[in-house]
């Protein structure tokens, strides 16, 4: 069964850093595109940023725009976002979910990860 | 940007009954809308995709529709496995948006 596994969230102060990943298994990473999608708490599902299955293209969220980077290592099969000058409203549930269709990010997201939780806070 | 308005925020439903949960539009997103559902400790699971098409392994007691602007999501006899929260989220145009979620609970 497909698995997406986050891990690098934490307690960070605002205008710091932290890199997550997240671990795919039981499917062909490198054929799929993938993407992060947030939630603060008690709030809704916000998108953050896609790649392509290459990682030739990103995608961003304007509320992320030059401080988060997208990125991924498909020898690995591990999907990162790097987050930069993170700010309080950064906190959230952070997910990486999986698109639906090989070779595409004009589809749904068909499997998420349980999520990894990001502090911003002093 | 596309936004999503989804309603009612709550809907509280007998089990056995029909609910029927909304998802709007701000413009046109053609057929390009997937509905999911959120449980607290769970990953979020796939319903609905295509406004209409229903995810592997999902019950046949879940159907969407429409298309444009206006979508609905069906679940034609309410199991107890069903209270949760759904949300809508369109994928025809970046960047990709959720709906705020409908809140279905036990009434």
């Amino acid at each position: 069964e497909v698995q997406l596994v986050e891990s690098g969230g934490g307690l960070v102060q605002p205008g710091g850093s932290l890199r997550l990943s997240c671990a795919a298994s039981a499917f062909t990473f490198s054929s799929y595109a993938m993407s992060w999608v947030r939630q603060a708490p008690g709030k809704g599902l916000e998108w953050v940023s896609a790649i392509s299955a290459s990682g030739g293209t990103t995608y961003y969220a304007d509320s992320v725009k030059g401080r988060f980077t997208i990125s991924r290592d498909n020898s690995k099969n591990t999907l990162y976002l790097q987050m930069n000058s993170l700010r309080a409203e950064d906190t959230a549930v952070y997910y990486c979910a999986k698109f639906g269709s090989s070779w595409s990010v004009e589809d749904r997201f068909d499997y998420w990860g349980q999520g990894t939780l990001v502090t911003v806070s002093s | 940007e596309r936004v999503m308005t989804q309603s009612p925020a709550t809907l509280s439903v007998s089990p056995g009954e029909r609910a029927t949960l909304s998802c709007r539009a701000s413009q046109s997103v053609s057929s390009n809308l997937a509905w999911y559902q959120q449980k607290p400790g769970q990953a979020l699971r796939l319903l609905i995709y295509g406004a209409s098409t229903r995810a592997t392994g999902i019950p046949a007691r879940f159907s969407g529709s429409g298309s444009g602007t206006e979508f609905t999501l069906t679940i034609s006899s309410l199991q107890s496995e069903d209270f949760a929260v759904y949300y809508c989220q369109q994928y025809n145009n970046w960047p990709y948006s959720f709906g705020q979620g409908t809140k279905l609970e036990i009434k």
